[in-house]
């Protein structure tokens, strides 16, 4: 069963914060961020494992409440580069199994 | 930086045919997998594959698919008699880990093959 984001759109002025919400409803084991710009591959972001913790590269971070079974991805002070749509991917089980992308939000971010 | 390539990036196959889409994973890698994503949508989980096996595989990949290594370094995924809704663009990727520890690494993805059925 796929998780569900929300917004399933968000629209920026640069400089400007987001934050994009994943949730399941099953007992989860990790969450994936990822981010598609138009016409290309998924490009990994970060891994969240349970134990509530939170991650963060550059101006993006995340945080996986495993207890809600949600994950945030926040972005702050948002760049032209960060427009695409972003993907949470949901583990259940330790082995890896069950992964599942979300339907995806699409960020755009104007100047 | 080492990359999964796919090839062709595009194919065009008319209907009923056969398809075979070709990926080369990361050298060091030991899980694959495939994805379809249809113009506009998610990205959807086709088949995962460890140790020369599926080790996972969706309620998409049915009897119409296969996946194979036929050598050390390709992965292939053939579609029998194609219809119009296979088409789609269809994504390698690859991780490095072992079985336990593969739900916390990374999946590093190709650039996808582009297939339009006619």
């Amino acid at each position: 069963q796929q998780p569900v984001q929300s917004p399933q759109a968000v629209i920026l002025r640069e400089g400007e914060d987001a934050v994009i919400n994943c949730s399941s409803s099953k007992a989860l084991y990790s969450v994936h961020w990822y981010r598609q710009k138009h016409g290309e591959a998924p490009v990994f972001l970060m891994i969240l494992l349970k134990g509530g913790e939170q991650k963060g590269h550059e101006k993006i971070s995340a945080s996986f409440n495993e207890k809600k079974q949600q994950s945030s991805l926040y972005l702050t002070a948002s760049q032209l580069s960060y427009s695409g749509t972003y993907f949470c991917g949901t583990v259940a089980g330790e082995m890896g199994q069950n992964f599942v992308f979300g339907p995806g939000t699409r960020l755009s971010v104007l100047p | 930086e080492p990359e999964v390539t796919q090839t062709p990036s595009h194919q065009v196959t008319q209907m009923g045919q056969e398809v075979i889409l070709r990926c080369v994973p990361i050298s060091n890698h030991l899980y694959f997998y495939w994805y379809r994503q249809i113009l506009g949508q998610k990205v959807e989980f086709l088949v995962s594959f460890y140790n020369n096996e599926i080790s996972e595989k969706s309620e998409i990949f049915d009897d119409q698919f296969s996946v194979e290594r036929p050598d050390g370094s390709n992965f292939t995924l053939k579609i029998r008699s194609t219809k119009l809704e296979d088409s789609a663009m269809y994504f390698c990727a690859s991780s490095e880990s072992n079985s336990r520890a593969r739900s916390n690494q990374p999946q590093h993805f190709g650039d996808g093959t582009r297939l339009s059925i006619l």
